[in-house]
């Protein structure tokens, strides 16, 4: 059974970071490409960065290129993302969610439960 | 970046009853690269449809998916209990960025 577990996530003052992670299981990570998808709570999804399954290309959304960063770890079958210099719209639910074929042009099929950034002052 | 929009809003509905909910997007989308999400309170979505059409594992056939260029819809062809939730689109074929409506909340009547 496909697993993402999403962690990190928290209260943090304006222009503050975080690290979130995610742990998958239950298919072979090294063969996926992976996303950040963001929602403020009762709001809508917003894509916010992709990465290719080896980790030599990353996407991201013109609102968080700069401040955000993407990277993976295959041998610990773990997706992170560096947030950094954050401002109070950048306060809502991060889920981490698996490509169902490549970094362009998929669909995603697997979303995991999400974390919770909150940032305020 | 492609813009999509979702029409209605929000839906209400009885079990059993079928609905259609539409999608539009500013332009074309390469290869019909149009997939719809469901979600519920406290949970990720849910793939149910994607290249327009096509059912992911685990969708029932009461599901259906259509349409091209611009224009896109699923269908509910009787709506279960479990389905009153918010269905989003998304398109994939101008990405990066991936991009998604702004959801269509159905609720029972």
């Amino acid at each position: 059974e496909v697993q993402l577990l999403e962690s990190g996530g928290g209260l943090v003052k304006p222009g503050g970071s975080l690290r979130l992670s995610c742990a998958a299981s239950g298919f072979i990570f090294s063969r996926y490409s992976m996303n950040w998808v963001r929602q403020v709570p009762g709001k809508g999804l917003e894509w916010v960065s992709s990465i290719t399954s080896s980790g030599t290309d990353t996407y991201y959304a013109d609102s968080v290129k700069g401040r955000f960063t993407i990277s993976r770890d295959n041998a610990q079958n773990s997706l992170f993302l560096q947030v950094s210099n954050l401002r109070a719209e950048d306060t809502a639910i991060f889920y981490c969610a698996r490509a169902l074929r490549g970094a362009k042009g998929s669909p995603i099929d697997f979303w995991g439960q999400g974390t919770l950034v909150t940032v305020s002052s | 970046e492609i813009v999509l929009t979702q029409s209605p809003a929000t839906v209400s509905l009885s079990p059993g009853d079928r609905v259609t909910l539409s999608c539009g997007a500013s332009q074309s989308i390469t290869s019909n690269f149009l997939a719809w999400y469901q979600q519920k309170p406290g949970l990720g979505p849910r793939l149910l449809i994607y290249d327009a059409s096509t059912r992911a594992t685990g969708t029932p056939d009461r599901f259906s998916g259509w349409g091209t260029g611009t224009d896109f819809t699923l269908t509910i062809d009787g709506v279960e209990p479990e389905d009153f939730a918010v269905y989003y689109c998304q398109q994939y074929g101008s990405s990066p960025p991936i991009t998604f409506g702004p959801g269509t909340k159905v609720e029972i009547k």
